[in-house]
């Protein structure tokens, strides 16, 4: 099992800063990593897909980067709407997801 | 609209089946290019996939559950459905259907909480 670890576990920042979430695999996944965002009650959503590539209707302000084991997902410019739980997930193998990191804003 | 819901008993007793049923609207199920898959997260917890089933009934599953899941697909009525044995409180958790698509999966249902309780 590839094991996904995340940090921080909860970040605060404030409307307009930026933010890096980190995520780190156990063994190289190569590109293939996303990321999804979860917002309280709510389904996840795919934010990202191959590490870099943003899913259909994310706005610019989210972008990844990363391959082998070390990934991030950097959100520019923080707005209100972005408070959530992000994941991300790793495909090389049979799926599994880091714990999350929780964005307050 | 794409779109997808999942049903089923929300409280299972200890040592029971849970049975789980996800419906497809907007894509056709039998599509050579999805599976479609189980995931679920306990209460305060991270994900953690179950498994897959593919349009032509090909399964996919996590190890760690292998012995206990059973994933299958209904094309006739656009839905595939879950059923995992031998429940314990460990297996509380939100479960939700997902098309996945290349190793992403790219639309979810809403989740549905099911409680093992004695």
């Amino acid at each position: 099992e590839i094991v996904m670890t995340q940090s921080p576990p909860t970040l605060s920042v404030s409307p307009g800063e930026r933010a890096t979430l980190s995520c780190r695999a156990s063994q190289s996944v190569s590109g293939n990593l996303a990321w999804y965002q979860q917002k309280p009650g709510q389904a996840p959503r795919l934010l990202i897909y191959s590490a870099s590539t943003r899913a259909t209707g994310i706005p610019a302000r989210f972008s990844g980067s990363g391959s082998g084991t070390e990934f991030t997902v950097t959100i520019s410019s923080l707005q209100s709407e972005d408070s959530a739980v992000y994941y991300c997930q790793q495909y090389n193998e049979w799926p599994t997801f880091g714990q999350g990191t929780k964005v307050e804003i | 609209q794409e779109q997808m819901q999942e049903s089923g008993p929300g409280l299972v007793k200890p040592s029971e089946t849970l049975s789980l049923t996800c419906s497809v609207s907007g894509d056709s199920i039998s599509s050579s290019r999805n599976h479609w898959g189980w995931i679920r997260q306990p209460p305060g917890k991270g994900l953690e996939w179950i498994g897959n089933v593919f349009y032509s009934g090909d399964t996919y599953y996590n190890p760690s559950l292998r012995s206990r899941v059973t994933i299958s697909i209904d094309t006739s009525k656009n839905q595939f459905s879950l059923r995992l044995t031998s429940v314990t409180a460990a297996d509380t958790a939100v479960y939700s259907c997902a098309r996945f698509l290349s190793g992403i999966f790219d639309l979810w249902g809403q989740g549905t909480l099911v409680t093992v309780y004695s």
